[in-house]
């Protein structure tokens, strides 16, 4: 049974601070990952990709992504109160199928 | 640039009904996928079609159907609708089915079953 974990949460992070948001998986086939935010009641949207071992990042989000260790994390930095959502983690299986995480529910405090 | 869009956005039926849910791909975009999300926890793929062919199906009974069209839309059909099948069902698109791309998702049909 192909499974992502994700710490439900809520994760409480001061504005400003870094978020820290981690996912492991349990498919070695798979070859790439994905972090969606999603607001109560809208669909996912893209966050970031990750395809190749190490560190990616785009603006205020760094992906990174150990293949060994089969874990995939999202950090936030300069965090705002916009970035309450619930971030879902996702792999692309071998099947090229997207499989996903419940969720983190990650709220920015004020 | 429109984005997926699905049909319609809230729906609510009774135990029993049917339903059928729609969704048009970003233009360009062959691969048509859809996921049910219950409150509370991720999507679960139900079903992935490319190029009007069935490339994957989840672990969903039956009940579930789908279909895509020549222009790449695709509808999702559901029968002998339970209470359990309450959820948003989302449509996800992407250019090709076997590389490693990412997902695009429409706004999501919210149903709602009593």
């Amino acid at each position: 049974q192909k499974e992502v974990e994700q710490n439900s949460g809520p994760l409480s992070v001061p504005e400003g601070a870094i978020a820290s948001l981690n996912c492991t998986y349990s498919d070695r086939g798979s070859q790439s990952f994905f972090w969606y935010r999603q607001y109560s009641g809208k669909s996912p949207e893209l966050i970031m990709s990750i395809y190749s071992n190490g560190d990616k990042e785009d603006g205020r989000f760094t992906a990174q992504l150990n293949k060994a260790s089969q874990y995939v994390s999202l950090l936030i930095r300069d965090s705002q109160p916009s970035d309450s959502a619930t971030y879902l983690c996702a792999e692309r299986d071998s099947n090229y199928q997207l499989i996903w995480g419940a969720g983190t529910k990650l709220i920015i405090k004020p | 640039d429109a984005g997926v869009t699905q049909s319609p956005t809230h729906l609510i039926k009774t135990r029993g009904q049917h339903v059928t849910l729609r969704c048009s791909p970003i233009s360009g975009h062959k691969s048509v996928s859809w996921y049910q999300q219950v409150l509370g926890q991720g999507p679960q793929f139900i079903f992935q079609y490319y190029e009007k062919e069935e490339r994957g199906r989840g672990n969903f009974p039956d009940r579930f159907s789908a279909r895509q069209f020549p222009n790449y839309s695709s509808e999702l059909n559901v029968n002998a609708l339970l209470l359990g099948d309450s959820a948003l069902y989302l449509c996800a698109s992407s250019p090709t089915d076997t590389m490693p791309t990412e997902a695009f998702f429409g706004q999501g049909t919210r149903l709602t079953v009593v």
